[in-house]
């Protein structure tokens, strides 16, 4: 089967830089992906990682070691409107398809 | 951009009823998928397919049954509904390439009372 664990909830200050780990067990990886949800809304698709590195667009960026079952979002120079739950997800090859699993999510909230 | 469509944002209803979800995506995509996602448990996979006429069962299917007609379109039915049903669903498309991401529809939370 397919694991993801994430904490469930971090705090960090406005202007601040804060890392939100995943960690993953999975046969036939093919990626990860991150995902913001605010709340009430749908998930939107942040950053894909299949090779081992840092990946960054602008404020975010997402890091992968494969071997290790790791990677982590940085979000820098926080605002307000990053408060979200931020979604991990594996993409492995299954069942004649990819397919896709998420963890729980964490729950980032910036304060002043 | 992708948009994929949900029939409604809300919706009440009693239990015991038949209640039918629709979901359009407009890129052409293969993969289709339906969740739901309740606080503390994140996003749980109900079903999915991979083309039209296809479906397969994901981690929590009991209760529920889908339908894909048409490429574009992919409907979620509740049978009968029952109160631990009561839930945001939502709906997914991607194409078939590895590093392409799912693209959420807007969701349906539905309550049953």
């Amino acid at each position: 089967g397919q694991n993801i664990d994430q904490p469930t909830e971090m705090t960090a200050t406005e202007g601040a830089i804060v890392q939100i780990n995943c960690t993953y067990q999975t046969s036939g990886f093919n990626g990860l992906f991150w995902y913001q949800q605010h709340a009430g809304e749908a998930p939107t698709f942040l950053s894909y990682n299949v090779l081992d590195g840092l990946e960054e667009k602008g404020r975010f960026s997402s890091f992968l070691s494969r071997s290790k079952g790791y990677s982590y979002l940085l979000l820098k120079e926080l605002q307000m409107k990053d408060s979200a739950s931020y979604l991990c997800a594996v993409i492995y090859s299954g069942a004649g398809s990819y397919q896709l699993t998420f963890g729980k999510g964490t729950k980032l909230s910036v304060i002043p | 951009d992708v948009k994929v469509t949900q029939s409604s944002r809300y919706l009440v209803k009693r239990t015991g009823e038949k209640v039918f979800l629709e979901c359009v995506q407009d890129m052409d995509h293969e993969n289709m998928f339906w969740y739901r996602q309740d606080p503390g448990l994140g996003l749980r996979l109900i079903y999915f397919s991979y083309d039209v006429k296809m479906k397969e069962k994901g981690d929590i299917p009991e209760g529920y049954s889908v339908s894909r007609e048409k490429k574009e379109r992919f409907s979620l039915i509740l049978e009968s509904t029952s109160t631990n049903q009561t839930s945001m669903y939502l709906c997914a498309s991607r194409s078939r390439q590895r590093n392409q991401p799912q693209h959420f529809g807007d969701g349906t939370r539905l309550s049953i009372l």
